[in-house]
């Protein structure tokens, strides 16, 4: 079975900060991941997706993520944080087809000023 | 990418009560998904439901419970019936999306409080 591990629930970065948010997968075939942002009452926003090709993935808002299959990882990353990427930051995977997604714990995302 | 429209943004309810949530999207797909994420959780699904025939659901989630409708390729419901403080959670609906921008596609949920 699909399954989805976010270590850190919470991270607190500054302004101007690099960011990294990690995510493990388990899943017997090759996966399809993504990334989903949720704001404060908002519903999910897809950041970004991997289904095959090239493992370094670009996505929305200046982020991006990279696939290792060695490390079953896919973590996400961003160079420079703004104010406005507070929000929880939910890792999630597929099976190809239209099966249902299975989503990591999240990792809620706070700004230093 | 699809657009969903689900209604209502966010309810007040009395135990014992139920409620109806939709989810309208702009372009006909095979399968919808409904996810329950409760207070400070993550998303968890409840069911898939495809047109023209009953809907599947998760282990710990059941029909008498959360009863779905999926009448065409472009419309679902699901009801949170006989509802209790523990339902208090926010509902969404998701579909995959086969455009340019393929992935799956969330509404914006609907947050229901169960008082």
């Amino acid at each position: 079975a699909q399954s989805v591990t976010q270590p850190d629930i919470h991270i607190t970065v500054s302004e101007g900060a690099s960011l990294e948010l990690r995510c493990n997968y388990s899943y017997g075939a090759t996966p399809y991941l993504f990334w989903y942002v949720q704001s404060p009452g908002q519903g999910l926003q897809l950041l970004l997706k991997y289904f095959s090709g090239d493992t370094l993935v670009q996505g929305i808002k200046g982020f991006e993520a990279e696939f290792k299959r060695s490390q079953s990882s896919f973590n996400l990353r961003k160079p420079s944080v703004h104010w406005s990427d507070a929000a929880e930051y939910f890792c999630a995977v597929g099976a190809s087809g239209a099966q249902k997604l299975v989503f990591g714990q999240g990792t809620r995302l706070t700004i230093n000023p | 990418s699809a657009v969903i429209s689900q209604k209502p943004s966010r309810d007040i309810c009395q135990r014992g009560t139920s409620l109806t949530i939709q989810c309208q999207v702009d372009s006909q797909v095979t399968m919808m998904f409904w996810y329950r994420q409760q207070p400070g959780q993550s998303l968890t699904l409840i069911a898939t439901a495809n047109q023209g025939s009953e809907a599947t659901y998760e282990s710990g989630f059941v029909i008498d419970k959360f009863p779905i409708s999926r009448p065409n390729l472009t419309f679902s419901t699901l009801t949170v019936s006989n509802m209790s403080p523990e339902d208090s959670s926010i509902y969404l609906c998701s579909v995959e999306d086969r455009g340019a921008v393929a992935g799956y596609t969330f509404g914006s949920g609907t947050r229901l409080t169960v008082v």
